[in-house]
């Protein structure tokens, strides 16, 4: 099975910091790779697909990169609404796995 | 517009069952299949398995082995998710999710389990 390491876990920044979130798959996931936000109470939502791709409606300062095993999700400038948990997925032949989360947390 | 619309809360007594429906709507139902994810409190995602709109295939994580089943219903569009021999540790949010071949963000509410004596 497929191994995603997500660093860190939490993170303190104030509004206005550019926030990166870096995660690790234990092999070649190539492009299959999505972000997700989530906050309490709330289904995950999608921020990034294919490692790269904005998904629609999702505010430009979020940003996505990597391939293979080595992937970032950059806030380039924090707001307010951005205060959450954010989970990195692989997605590989129907088959899931999920990083352990980072909880953004207000400095 | 795509909803999966899941059933309500649960509450379970160790070693019940609970079956979990996610009702689609909104997408031709055979075309994706659908993902069941958990998130026990104050804890992670976790992925139990998946299963084609299609032909009804599954894939289920190697720790749900023998103890999940998902099913389908296409003439009503919902898909299911058993859980059986329930403990304290399955006390979870239970989510259904589109899953094609791509990721598309399309998720239910989610449904509390509850598993207490």
């Amino acid at each position: 099975d497929i191994q995603m390491t997500q660093s860190p876990s939490t993170l303190s920044a104030s509004v206005g910091d550019r926030v990166t979130i870096t995660c690790r798959a234990s092999q070649s996931i190539s492009s299959w790779l999505a972000w997700f936000q989530q906050k309490p109470g709330k289904a995950p939502k999608l921020l990034i697909y294919e490692a790269s791709s904005l998904e629609s409606g999702v505010p430009s300062r979020f940003s996505g990169s990597g391939s293979g095993t080595e992937f970032t999700l950059t806030i380039s400038s924090l707001q307010p609404d951005d205060f959450a948990t954010y989970y990195c997925q692989q997605y590989n032949t129907y088959s899931w796995t999920f990083g352990q989360g980072t909880k953004v947390e207000i400095k | 517009q795509v909803q999966l619309v899941q059933s309500g809360a649960e509450v379970k007594k160790p070693g019940a069952s609970v079956k979990v429906s996610c009702k689609a709507s909104g997408y031709s139902f055979t075309t994706y299949g659908i993902s069941w994810v958990r998130q026990a409190p104050g804890q992670g995602l976790e992925w139990m398995g998946w299963i084609s709109g299609y032909n009804g295939n599954t894939k289920y994580a190697q720790r749900f082995q023998g103890r999940v089943t998902m099913t389908t219903d296409t003439s009503i569009n919902t898909a299911y998710m058993e859980l059986r021999s329930l403990r304290s540790g399955d006390t979870a949010v239970y989510y259904c999710a589109r899953a094609g071949g791509a990721v598309d963000g399309f998720w239910g509410q989610g449904t509390l389990v509850t598993v207490s004596s």
